[in-house]
């Protein structure tokens, strides 16, 4: 069975201080990684996509980066604002079905001021 | 507001009751799918639609669950005789059926939560 974890499963940063979330799978036939970050009681808000190993994307504070095992997302000089659950999710599809997501349990992070 | 909506946000119900919960994608996307999240855990998927037509359902949609998009656009999912079990946030996805550089990103909506007595 495909699986998907992420560590830690919590992490509690002081504010500018840098850290990486990881994210690791054992599929084969990876078509896509992908992050989401989910607020409280609000549905995921897309990040970035991942297609192959070596690939890199960043966004202001966030780089997320891919191994063909797997994907860490760098949090640099974080600011309170940024607390909230990661989640990361792989898409498969031979195994899983063409359009189903599969996810991990996320990280939840705090950043203190 | 342009995302994806869903109704209600909230819904409470006694154990045995029918609950039917509504999507609104994001009009140019054809694809919509319905996940369920529980406290703690990642989104699970439930199923998708192609349009108007459902593609994939997983083991997770027992008999007691049905989902329709008939005409392409809302969908809705119901939940017949509810369990204390299926109390969990239920989420909408939408996605367009764009490039490579696009492929599969779905979109979410902010959840139903169910809790149910």
């Amino acid at each position: 069975e495909d699986q998907v974890t992420q560590s830690p499963e919590a992490l509690r940063l002081q504010e500018g201080e840098s850290s990486s979330l990881n994210c690791s799978y054992t599929v084969s036939g990876l078509r896509g990684l992908f992050w989401y970050r989910q607020d409280p009681g609000k549905g995921p808000e897309f990040l970035f996509t991942l297609y192959s190993a070596g690939e890199e994307k960043e966004k202001e504070r966030l780089k997320a980066t891919l191994t063909k095992k797997e994907s860490f997302l760098h949090i640099t000089a974080p600011k309170p604002e940024d607390s909230a659950t990661y989640l990361c999710a792989v898409h498969r599809p031979e195994r899983t079905g063409r359009r189903a997501l599969t996810f991990g349990s996320g990280t939840r992070l705090q950043v203190q001021p | 507001d342009t995302g994806v909506s869903q109704n209600p946000r909230h819904k409470i119900t006694k154990r045995g009751q029918n609950v039917t919960f509504r999507c609104d994608p994001i009009s140019e996307h054809n694809r919509l799918y319905w996940y369920r999240q529980t406290l703690g855990q990642g989104p699970e998927f439930l199923t998708y639609f192609q349009n108007e037509a459902q593609l994939e359902k997983s083991r997770l949609l027992s008999d007691r669950f049905s989902a329709e998009r008939p005409k392409g656009s809302f969908s809705t999912l119901e939940i017949q005789r509810t369990e204390q079990g299926d109390s969990a946030m239920y989420l909408c996805a939408s996605s367009s059926p764009g490039g490579q550089d696009s492929y599969n990103e779905q979109f979410f909506g902010p959840g139903t939560r169910l809790t149910v007595l």
